[in-house]
């Protein structure tokens, strides 16, 4: 299994540009999550899902869309790229009864 | 006040000394506790859950405190391979959410 993957690991954007934020995972998790971590922070979470077709917000969620079409993948979408954005983004699933969370590797993100 | 605080360190210890963490939460609803470790530029990985009459794991000890809204983390013997930093979440009843700490930073020399 290879588990939780994200890419790019890393991304450069400039101002005002769209992307999106891959993470698959093999696991066959009903749960899946994505937080954002910055120095002095701590990991904060942007949007979760419970399930394929089911997402809500989490604690920071302005400036993100989410989508779960599939049990495996849950992208991540920037509207439109802010400084305030730069970050390291991380994917997270788990089992649905279990409260262990498997962190993909991470995507660094830079918003010029 | 945030939900979960933590000191962020560094602490600096030899190898193979105790060194101990706390950590504060300020919701008293908070039922499951855990600690996770982040090495540089890695994901956190869960350590270990905390349970309630405390609990070990090699020269790992966690405990939990409700009345004074803490848990703890011992760790025995430190190896050099024990350097990162040590994450405290909590997750409460009824969300599939976790709330993380900022972290604590260890770091083990020779």
């Amino acid at each position: 299994n290879a588990g939780v993957t994200q890419t790019p690991k890393f991304q450069v954007l400039k101002t005002g540009q769209s992307m999106t934020l891959q993470c698959a995972q093999d696991m066959n998790h009903e749960y899946m999550s994505w937080y954002r971590q910055d120095p002095g922070m701590g990991l904060r979470l942007i949007h979760y899902s419970v399930g394929a077709g089911i997402t809500d917000q989490g604690e920071v969620p302005n400036g993100y869309n989410v989508s779960r079409s599939t049990t495996e993948d849950f992208p991540l979408r920037l509207l439109s790229a802010a400084p305030s954005q730069t970050s390291v983004y991380f994917c997270a699933s788990s089992p649905k009864a279990s409260a262990e969370q498997f962190f993909g590797p991470g995507t660094r993100l830079t918003v010029l | 006040r945030k939900e979960v605080e933590q000191d962020p360190g560094p602490f600096n210890v030899p190898e193979g000394a105790t060194v101990a963490f706390n950590c504060t939460y300020s919701n008293s609803a908070s039922q499951s506790f855990f600690w996770y470790r982040q090495d540089c530029r890695k994901e956190p990985k869960l350590l270990m859950s905390v349970y309630s009459s405390g609990n070990e794991d090699g020269r790992f000890t966690a405990q939990l405190n409700r009345a004074s809204q803490y848990i703890s983390l011992l760790i025995r013997d430190s190896k050099l391979s024990d350097s990162a930093t040590y994450l405290c979440v909590h997750k409460n009843t009824g969300f599939q959410k976790l709330v993380f700490g900022t972290g604590t930073r260890l770091l083990v020399s020779p």
